[in-house]
């Protein structure tokens, strides 16, 4: 079945910085979506993205629908210590009428104050 | 209301008990899911429920049943679980079409 590859599984930046973090698949999808789930909460949709070279921004949040359809990209700007929490990629595939999201594993994101 | 909710958000159960988790949404989505995640691990699909009725059930034992009262409710009745069904449950609706899934807070089940 299809996967969704997210590395490093852990991040650490100091506050103030940026940071980018990737999901890729060896197969197409046509929506990509990032979560963000906080210790012991469920998963916050940030973004979604639905075309091929689409570029989102929610705040300080930007993302990117790759242009091959096979990865996504999502940057943080001016990363405060909030922002700490595991980033998750889902996407939905070209084909299949229903909706079933995969996931990524997941990257943890630490921020030093 | 942009809002997803749970209850209980914490449960301890043992093997042979009988507990249901609730799940409440009231935003008109017509599509409501169920997904059990692990610490470290992303969500994993359970049910999916279109229009009150079940469309999805990824192979999950029967001492998880899934039920749909109406449009906004969805419970998961628990029944003879085992200690390694001890996760985090999450609650998502959606628009029945739409790949944007709201989750709810989850509820934290200890089987012991």
């Amino acid at each position: 079945g299809q996967q969704l590859n997210q590395s490093p599984q852990s991040m650490f930046i100091q506050e103030g910085e940026d940071v980018s973090m990737n999901c890729t698949s060896s197969s197409i999808f046509n929506t990509w979506l990032w979560y963000k789930q906080d210790p012991g909460e469920g998963p916050v949709l940030l973004i979604a993205l639905y075309k091929a070279g689409e570029l989102t921004s929610n705040g300080r949040l930007t993302a990117q629908f790759g242009i091959t359809r096979k990865d996504s990209f999502l940057n943080i700007s001016a990363s405060i210590p909030s922002d700490v929490g595991i980033y998750f990629c889902a996407g939905r595939p070209l084909t299949g009428a229903n909706s079933k999201l995969t996931f990524g594993k997941g990257i943890t994101l630490s921020v030093r104050p | 209301d942009t809002e997803v909710t749970q209850t209980p958000k914490h449960l301890v159960m043992g093997m042979t008990n009988k507990k249901s988790l609730k799940c409440e949404q009231h935003m008109g989505h017509r599509a409501m899911y169920w997904y059990k995640q692990k610490a470290k691990k992303p969500p994993e699909l359970m049910f999916v429920y279109s229009y009150e009725k079940l469309s999805i059930n990824e192979s999950v034992p029967s001492r998880f049943s899934p039920e749909c009262p109406n449009s906004s409710l969805l419970n998961l009745h628990l029944h003879a679980l085992q200690p390694e069904d001890s996760a985090l449950y999450l609650c998502a609706s959606s628009q029945l079409i739409s790949p944007e899934q709201y989750f709810g807070p989850g509820t934290r089940l200890t089987v012991t």
